[in-house]
């Protein structure tokens, strides 16, 4: 059974400084990993896919990168601001028997102005 | 990109009732829908697969008589919620997949459902 794991739980930094987040699996079947953003009380917002061929997705000052064999995804936000406060999860479409995404408990990110 | 709705946003249920969710896919046909849980601080959970024209799958511990899914059109599927506890209040997301983009989900907004 697949099992995701987001490291640190919680993270708070200064203003301007970039920080990655960290995203592991425990199975390396999967077609693609996905990071979202959720603010509090809403849904999900779709920040980057990579599909299980690729080694990292760009948008704006996000950066995801994928290891597939190890296991492992990070999320780079470089020159944070306060309005990327919000939890962050990363999810696993795996390609076992499953073929479902799974979630990690997320982390949440504070930027403090 | 692919746009799903979930209504309504929020609903405040009494113990013993009802209560119906909606999921639509609105730009798509979406075949497959699913159905996640969030309690407070926590991630999604998977409660169910829906699927088109037949019985939805249940993820184990989840009750199906006690969430009953519907997913009769290739555009809506429902999560009614029946003889609603105060332990069911939670968050409940939609997402579909899009055929032709198979391997990714699209989310709704969540419907925040809590049971006095």
């Amino acid at each position: 059974k697949q099992e995701v794991t987001q490291i640190p739980a919680a993270l708070s930094v200064p203003e301007g400084e970039n920080l990655v987040l960290n995203c592991s699996f425990t199975d390396s079947a999967i077609y693609n990993l996905q990071w979202f953003r959720q603010d509090p009380g809403k849904g999900l917002t779709s920040l980057l896919l990579i599909q299980s061929s690729q080694r990292e997705q760009t948008s704006g000052r996000l950066n995801a990168s994928l290891d597939k064999s190890s296991g492992r995804s990070t999320l780079y936000i470089a020159a944070s601001q306060p309005g990327d406060s919000a939890t962050y999860l990363c999810a696993v479409f795996s390609s076992g028997s499953a073929r479902q995404l799974t979630f990690g408990s997320g982390t949440q990110l504070t930027v403090l102005p | 990109g692919a746009v799903v709705s979930q209504h309504p946003s929020w609903v405040i249920c009494k113990s013993g009732t009802s209560v119906k969710i909606e999921c639509r896919s609105l730009d798509f046909q979406a075949t497959t829908m699913f159905w996640y849980r969030q309690f407070p601080k926590q991630s999604l959970m998977l409660m169910a697969t829906s699927n088109e024209g037949s019985k939805a799958t249940y993820e184990q511990g989840v009750e199906k008589d006690k969430f009953l899914i519907n997913h009769a059109s290739l555009t809506l599927s429902t999560l009614t919620v029946t003889s609603a506890h105060p332990e069911d209040s939670s968050f409940y997301i939609c997402s579909a997949r899009d055929p032709d983009t198979w391997a990714e989900q699209y989310f709704g907004p969540g419907t925040r459902l809590t049971v006095t």
